[in-house]
């Protein structure tokens, strides 16, 4: 079983609108959960850092929910500019991650 | 800049030749790390250095890949025999804060 699952989507919203993903994870040890942006042909980019229930940053909120094991990404007025892959990550290790394959997001006029 | 540095940022290899791949990560960064990724994957893990030292190589897929940090700074990822299967971007990242990973642009391998 993947330790980090994610739907591969893609999401197509319309600009302004509000989407929410959902990232599944089974290492119930893990303390630390983060959300990374991924553009096509490009590097990962931390997003949002998750250590507690949840965290929130402009437009976007990350919520953990430990009973069920999942982790949330709600992005609110959505723009173009946020079509992208949404990478899912949970500590592994120490300081190891493990990525979720991602979920593509496209936003359009 | 600042950031991670990888080079080649293209790699074409036949099948059987050996190659390396070097990552200059952002200067003071003690931790550093090498992902690989596939079209339509997320980076799988490979290796992780604090410092000079493989604090953790369980994700290396068998021993025709490794990887050194000789000095705690540059690393370079080294695979022998290269395989078709290896075709993938190779990420590296480094850190100050664990899980806050700074990638650099990865480097492309295509093995014919």
């Amino acid at each position: 079983r993947k330790e980090v699952e994610q739907d591969p989507g893609p999401f197509n919203v319309p600009e302004g609108a509000t989407v929410a993903f959902n990232c599944t994870y089974s290492n119930s040890a893990s303390q630390s959960f983060f959300w990374y942006r991924q553009d096509c042909r490009k590097e990962p980019k931390l997003l949002m850092s998750v250590y507690s229930s949840g965290n929130e940053d402009g437009r976007f909120t990350a919520q953990l929910n430990r009973a069920s094991q999942y982790i949330s990404l709600l992005i609110r007025d959505s723009k173009l500019s946020d079509s992208a892959t949404y990478l899912c990550a949970q500590n592994s290790g120490y300081s190891t991650l493990t990525f979720g394959k991602g979920t593509m997001l496209l936003v359009s006029p | 800049g600042a950031g991670v540095s990888q080079t080649p940022s293209n790699k074409v290899t036949e099948k059987g030749k050996y190659v390396e791949l070097r990552c200059d990560p952002i200067s003071g960064h003690t931790a550093l790390y090498w992902y690989r990724q596939s079209l339509g994957q997320g980076p799988e893990f490979l290796i992780y250095f604090q410092g000079t030292g493989a604090a953790d190589d369980s994700g290396l897929p068998n021993d025709r890949f490794f990887a050194v940090r000789p000095e705690g700074s540059v690393s370079t990822l080294k695979i022998q025999r290269t395989e078709r299967g290896d075709s993938a971007v190779y990420l590296c990242a480094s850190s100050l804060i664990a899980g806050e990973l700074f990638f650099g642009e990865g480097s492309r391998l295509t093995v014919l």
